[in-house]
């Protein structure tokens, strides 16, 4: 997997609480994308984050969901008030670029389950 | 809207036997890539093959060969010599080269190939 890092593993919230969920990108890499994986489906796209600035955010929904890219530090996606539904495996990737050949690297991804 | 297709929600194979998965895919845009991604039970998705539309021969990367046939807009994986480590979920991907260009990639349902000893 390349090194992209992701904390906790494995995340278990009661309805109502915050979830935040980290991923550290490969080193040089400095694109991140965050997807959700539902039970037996693919995964799907969420947002598309460079160094401080998101890109595309057309995957997230509108409200309680929101994601960032600090100068420093990891990306964080942050669930507020978490529900029943937003339980599910949350991947993040990295790649250096966006060209054609750009492969994204997964981490081994936030299994969220929401109480 | 560019879609990918898995129409194999499970396959099971014979130790050290050949075996292909399908992927379909639709798309307007001349220039796309597409991926193959493995996901074995423990959770983390893998990185197995890449084919541009471009590319003139079919990707090979060790035991994992990718059968593009562009005019049917089709990218199968084939896995050769199949071993017990190769059960798994595998995921089809193209990347989204829509107007934003950001690089998304957008996955299909997924097949789970199951290895028979």
């Amino acid at each position: 997997n390349a090194g992209v890092m992701q904390n906790p593993r494995h995340l278990v919230r009661r309805r109502g609480q915050e979830a935040r969920l980290r991923c550290s990108p490969m080193k040089g890499h400095s694109h991140v994308y965050w997807y959700r994986q539902l039970p037996e489906e693919g995964l799907k796209f969420m947002v598309y984050l460079q160094k401080e600035n998101i890109i595309d955010e057309s995957g997230m929904p509108k409200e309680r969901f929101s994601a960032e890219f600090p100068k420093e530090g990891p990306s964080i996606l942050r669930i507020q008030q978490v529900v029943r539904g937003d339980s599910a495996a949350y991947f993040c990737a990295s790649s250096p670029n966006t060209e054609a050949k750009n492969i994204q690297y997964f981490g081994a991804g936030t299994r969220l389950s929401v109480l | 809207a560019q879609k990918i297709t898995q129409t194999q929600p499970g396959m099971f194979v014979q130790e050290k036997e050949a075996v292909t998965l399908d992927c379909t895919y639709d798309t307007s845009d001349p220039s796309y890539g597409l991926f193959w991604y493995k996901q074995p039970s423990s959770g983390e998705m893998i990185f197995l093959i890449y084919q541009g539309s471009y590319d003139q021969q079919n990707a090979t990367e060790g035991r994992y060969s990718l059968n593009f046939q562009k005019a049917r807009k089709s990218a199968n994986l084939v896995i050769s010599a199949s071993q017990l480590g190769d059960s798994a979920m595998y995921f089809c991907a193209m990347r989204d080269s829509g107007s934003s260009n950001t690089g998304k990639l957008i996955f299909g349902q997924g097949t789970t190939l199951q290895v028979k000893p």
